[in-house]
């Protein structure tokens, strides 16, 4: 099976602008995990879709959301850009079954 | 809060050197708990998990973890490392309740010298 897969790679964008990332989850696994990796912090866990409803949330503002489409590929959002969102966004996903979650290769946001 | 607490940062160690990273969670309830590792350059990957049963878990590439119930600890332990396992490593909990949501440590970099 084809692992999870994210696009794009790399973007860099500027303060006040959005940006929105996706992510395709492993062939027949529904739910998919988002997390802000930074130095220093570790990960963050930002929220989880299953079967296209957000379950769990993160402490993270507004500016982040994020959704799921049926084929459980899920997209995040972030809004007004800020300098502190400069991170590796990574996704995950699992089965629903098994805790065990399957990372991406994950997105590198850099915001100037 | 949950938390989970990762006391080294930084380790380095010499080739064949034995290692122990440690880890203690602050959670109300029954939890799962995973280690995940991160090579330069590769994904993030399961080393080794704990649901239940025999609190010595071992994983791949010959680490291994032992659940302390009564300290609230999962640490990983290699006995002899080599360079190949220079990088990062995650501890993580979730709940058994259902919630499903990974409370990951801060990681600690591990740089093996040749």
């Amino acid at each position: 099976k084809a692992g999870v897969t994210q696009t794009p790679r790399y973007l860099i964008k500027t303060r006040g602008q959005q940006v929105t990332l996706s992510c395709s989850p492993i062939s027949g696994h529904r739910s998919v995990s988002w997390y802000q990796q930074t130095p220093g912090q570790g990960l963050q866990f930002l929220f989880e879709y299953f079967s296209e409803t957000q379950r769990n949330k993160g402490n993270f503002p507004g500016r982040f959301s994020g959704r799921q489409f049926s084929n459980s590929r899920s997209e995040m959002n972030v809004s007004t850009l800020e300098l502190g969102d400069s991170a590796l966004y990574l996704c995950a996903s699992r089965p629903g079954t098994s805790e065990t979650q399957y990372f991406g290769p994950g997105t590198r946001l850099l915001v100037l | 809060a949950q938390s989970v607490s990762q006391h080294n940062h930084h380790v380095i160690l010499s080739e064949a050197a034995s290692l122990e990273l440690g880890c203690n969670y602050s959670y109300g309830g029954t939890v799962n708990l995973f280690w995940y590792v991160q090579y330069p350059g590769q994904h993030l990957q399961l080393l080794l998990k704990y649901f239940s049963g025999d609190p010595l878990v071992k994983g791949i590439k010959g680490f291994e973890a032992e659940f302390i119930k009564s300290k609230f600890s999962f640490n990983l332990r290699k006995p002899s490392v080599q360079w190949s396992d220079t990088a990062e490593y995650f501890c993580a909990v979730t709940s058994t309740s259902g919630t499903y949501k990974y409370i990951f440590g801060t990681g600690t970099r591990l740089k093996v010298l040749a």
